[in-house]
This record gives structure tokens, sequence and C-alpha cells, in this order.
């Protein structure tokens, strides 16, 4: 089945700086890797996404990459703020079900 | 339109009690996940489900753990003689189709203490 991992499990940035989350995924039938970023006790909310067709997404601070031919993914976070703390977890589509990562712990100090 | 929803928010059951998690999927959507989530880990699969019907419970334990989507009303979660372990986040998501290729909503989740 698929496997999804995720570098780092932890993450500290200075305010401003960039950050940088890096998955790999094992499946190369997967074609559809989602973001999530969940925030202390709240439930996980989509960011951003992207589909195997494409090879990169922006969205304002944030943008996702892909390689399918190595089968990883990142998302790319610049001009961190504060309110960009958060666990964030990637996702790999695994037939009809989605695969997550175990999610990396994003803080952002002043 | 409301969203995914879950109730309760928080339940707490003593040992040996009965849990029962609901979830209505968002408007439209007829496809629903569950995944169970221990303090400081990840989502972990638990099963999906289409409307009177599993599609997956792989990652259902073999006991004590149920799932239903009926064609009216919420999916529920159903654990049947908890005990501590089972004391975790349980967050449903709901999407339109269940291609896996489509964006999954989460709902606020339901906190159950196993006490």
């Amino acid at each position: 089945g698929e496997n999804v991992e995720q570098h780092p499990s932890t993450l500290s940035v200075q305010e401003g700086d960039s950050a940088v989350i890096k998955c790999t995924y094992s499946d190369s039938a997967s074609n559809y890797f989602p973001w999530y970023k969940q925030e202390l006790g709240k439930r996980p909310q989509l960011i951003i996404d992207i589909r195997s067709n494409v090879g990169e997404k922006k969205d304002q601070r944030i943008a996702v990459t892909l390689n399918k031919t190595a089968k990883h993914f990142s998302l790319h976070i610049t001009e961190t703020q504060p309110e960009d703390s958060a666990v964030y977890f990637c996702a790999a589509s695994y037939g009809q079900n989605f695969v997550f990562g175990p999610g990396t712990r994003l803080s952002v100090l002043p | 339109n409301a969203g995914v929803m879950q109730n309760p928010r928080h339940l707490v059951r003593r040992r040996g009690q009965e849990a029962r998690l609901r979830c209505s999927p968002m408007k439209g959507h007829s496809h629903v996940y569950w995944y169970r989530q221990l303090p400081e880990e990840g989502l972990k699969f638990m099963v999906y489900l289409q409307k009177e019907n599993i599609i997956d419970e792989s990652g259902m334990p073999k006991e004590r753990f149920s799932a239903e989507f009926p064609k009216e009303g919420p999916s529920i979660l159903r654990i049947q003689q908890v005990v501590r372990g089972d004391s975790a986040a349980y967050f449903c998501a709901s999407s339109t189709t269940g291609e896996g290729n489509t964006e999954a909503f989460f709902g606020q989740g339901t906190r159950l203490t196993v006490v």
C-alpha cells in the first residue's frame, strides 16, 4: 500500500523567513497531493493541493512542488508569520482514499 | 453550507460503555472518511463509507469498532466496551467523490475520553 513520509517532524523559523516541508510517497499511481494545516485543538483544513499533471502550484505565500519521478512533493511557505504556527500534514491519494504523513509542527518565532 | 458537522464535540465514557460518534457530511457529499488522532500524532485512517456501503475498513480494529452511513441520517462510528486506549480525537471528512483526488473537508472532531 501507500506509505507517506514527512520531514522534518518539527521546524522552527524566525518570522519573515521561509519554511519548507518535504514528503515522499511510495505508490506511483497516486495522483493527488493535498496539504492540510491543523491549529491546536482544531480541524485539519486544506491549504493547497496539487495534481499529478502539474509540477508546481502557488497561492500567495504558499507553494507546492511535485516531482513524480522521484515521488516527492514539498510545501513552501514564504514570509512566515506567527499565525502560520501549526501542524502541517501532507497526504497522497491511494485508490479512493488518502494516506497522511505524520505531520510537521511549525513554530514561527516573533 | 454548514460544513461537516460532528457531534458531540466532547464525549466522556467509562470503561466498558459504548461510544457513538456522529458525522453529517457537507451538503451534496456522499463519501465519508473517519480518522483517529492521538495527542501529538497524525491522522490514522479508519474507514471509508458511501451511502449504505462500507468501501474500505482496512484501518478499523477488528473488534469493538463499527461504522455505518445509512441512506438517511449521519454516519455513525460506534465503539463498544471502550477502553482507555480508545481515548483520542476522532475526525470525519467528506468529499463529493470517492476517487481520492478531490478535496476532503474535515469536521471539528469528537474528543473521546475514557475514564
